[in-house]
């Protein structure tokens, strides 16, 4: 499945560093999604996207900065995690919003140290 | 606050047997989607449900939609290797807040 991509796979980074995630969708959907999914937890919702304006962020510190520069694409910067932050974060698309069924991409498997 | 629990965590089977997962939200859901999740893999949509009592088949998996909007349930017929993976519902409550469950992971004995 490409209809959505996430790169990198897989990132290492130290409290310190600033890096981004970056997704796309080749699907058309109007709407995208940051998910963050921990072990033992559920998938957590953290910003939703709909026409390229951010329509939800739910709770999440600062750290963690989206940018939907336009449909398809949707970016994650991160600064300064915390070990905590160390998850899979999934993005996805669906067209029409959440109340349609969702594309998810493969996930970027994160690790801080 | 908003609560999606299912119900069980984790269920073994012996291929060929059924499985059934329940799921349980805190308050009303608009509709409720499955997804499935193979290990090492993302979630995949199944199949979403909008009206109260709603039932629907795919293969050997029926989905229903309690009368209440509150619960759900997924059912497998004579499980096989390929059913293994996690499954979630999800759905957007009245207030358009979008919730996922938190999961069965079903493993198959062959």
């Amino acid at each position: 499945e490409t209809g959505v991509t996430q790169t990198p796979r897989h990132l290492v980074m130290g409290m310190t560093n600033k890096k981004s995630l970056k997704c796309e969708q080749h699907l058309g959907h109007n709407a995208m999604y940051w998910y963050k999914q921990s072990a033992k937890k559920p998938l957590e919702l953290m910003f939703v996207y709909s026409l390229e304006e951010r329509v939800e962020n739910n709770s999440v510190p600062s750290r963690f900065s989206p940018e939907c520069p336009n449909s398809s694409h949707l970016f994650l910067h991160l600064h300064t995690l915390q070990p905590e932050d160390s998850a899979l974060y999934l993005c996805a698309s669906s067209q029409g919003g959440r109340n349609y069924e969702q594309y998810f991409g493969p996930g970027t498997r994160l690790t801080v140290t | 606050g908003q609560q999606v629990m299912q119900i069980p965590q984790y269920q073994h089977v012996q291929e060929g047997e059924d499985f059934t997962t329940y799921c349980n939200s805190s308050t009303t859901l608009s509709n409720i989607q499955w997804y499935k999740q193979r290990p090492g893999g993302h979630p995949v949509f199944l199949i979403q449900l909008v009206k109260s009592g709603e039932v629907k088949k795919q293969k050997r998996l029926t989905f229903q939609f309690g009368e209440a909007k509150k619960n759900s349930s997924l059912h497998i017929t004579a499980t096989q290797t390929t059913d293994v993976g996690t499954y979630f519902c999800a759905g957007p409550n009245t207030g358009n807040q979008f919730y996922f469950g938190t999961g069965t992971s079903l493993t198959v004995i062959p």
